[in-house]
């Protein structure tokens, strides 16, 4: 199906590992976003992309590294874990022009022990 | 500090009855929206208001935004089950500026 899609849906590591979060879209848009969500703080954008290798840090940066070599794929690595980053992670993409309109996979939930 | 409030956090109402949830900011925004965002699964928007005092309806939603583009309310008649879910205001402050910054959400529970 197109759309935009996450994976894995839900994963457990240990402090100290490096976690990649996949995410891919089929629309060939050209904004992608990582956000994550915690209860109280509603979404934070973590890093966005404008088109192919083009990367900027979000509110929330630290400790996450993006990537965009190919348009519908914006990977996210947690380089080195850490338990504030126990989260559920939502990415999203849009149209240039068109941020208003944000479209959303189903996100991955995450469990830093 | 978060730039865009909600209120309230949480609602839980009795099926049949209005409500209305605010979202606040002493910001001004060029556009806002609305997005509704169920368990398990990622916001899916609503609707999108860019004009002060714009009002738009969809079916027994009713969303307006401030005359100042500072604010907007959702405003829900003869709620429903499926009207359960998180809502969030999202706006974007700069034409041109690709992000939005969102709201807290309010979680929405209509009793049946």
């Amino acid at each position: 199906d197109a759309g935009i899609t996450q994976s894995p849906r839900y994963k457990i590591t240990e402090t100290g590992r490096q976690v990649t979060l996949m995410c891919h879209q089929t629309w060939s848009h050209s904004y992608m976003f990582w956000y994550r969500q915690d209860l109280g703080h509603g979404l934070r954008l973590i890093y966005y992309s404008a088109a192919a290798d083009i990367t900027d840090k979000g509110e929330v940066p630290d400790g996450y590294v993006v990537s965009r070599s190919k348009t519908e794929n914006f990977p996210l690595t947690l380089e080195s874990a850490t338990r504030s980053q126990t989260s559920v992670y939502f990415c999203a993409s849009s149209e240039e022009g068109r941020a208003d309109t944000q479209y959303f996979g189903p996100g991955t939930r995450l469990t830093v022990l | 500090t978060q730039l865009l409030e909600q209120s309230p956090q949480f609602l839980s109402i009795q099926e049949g009855e209005n409500l209305t949830v605010y979202c606040n900011s002493s910001s001004v925004f060029s556009s806002l929206q609305w997005y509704r965002q169920e368990p398990g699964e990622g916001p899916v928007l609503l609707v999108t208001v860019v004009t002060g005092g714009e009002v738009k309806k969809l079916k027994r939603l009713t969303f307006q935004f401030g005359d100042a583009r500072k604010d907007s309310s959702l405003h829900i008649t003869a709620a429903q089950p499926g009207d359960t879910g998180l809502y969030l205001c999202a706006g974007r402050i700069l034409v041109g500026n690709e992000k939005l910054t969102f709201g807290t959400g309010t979680r929405l529970t209509i009793i049946p």
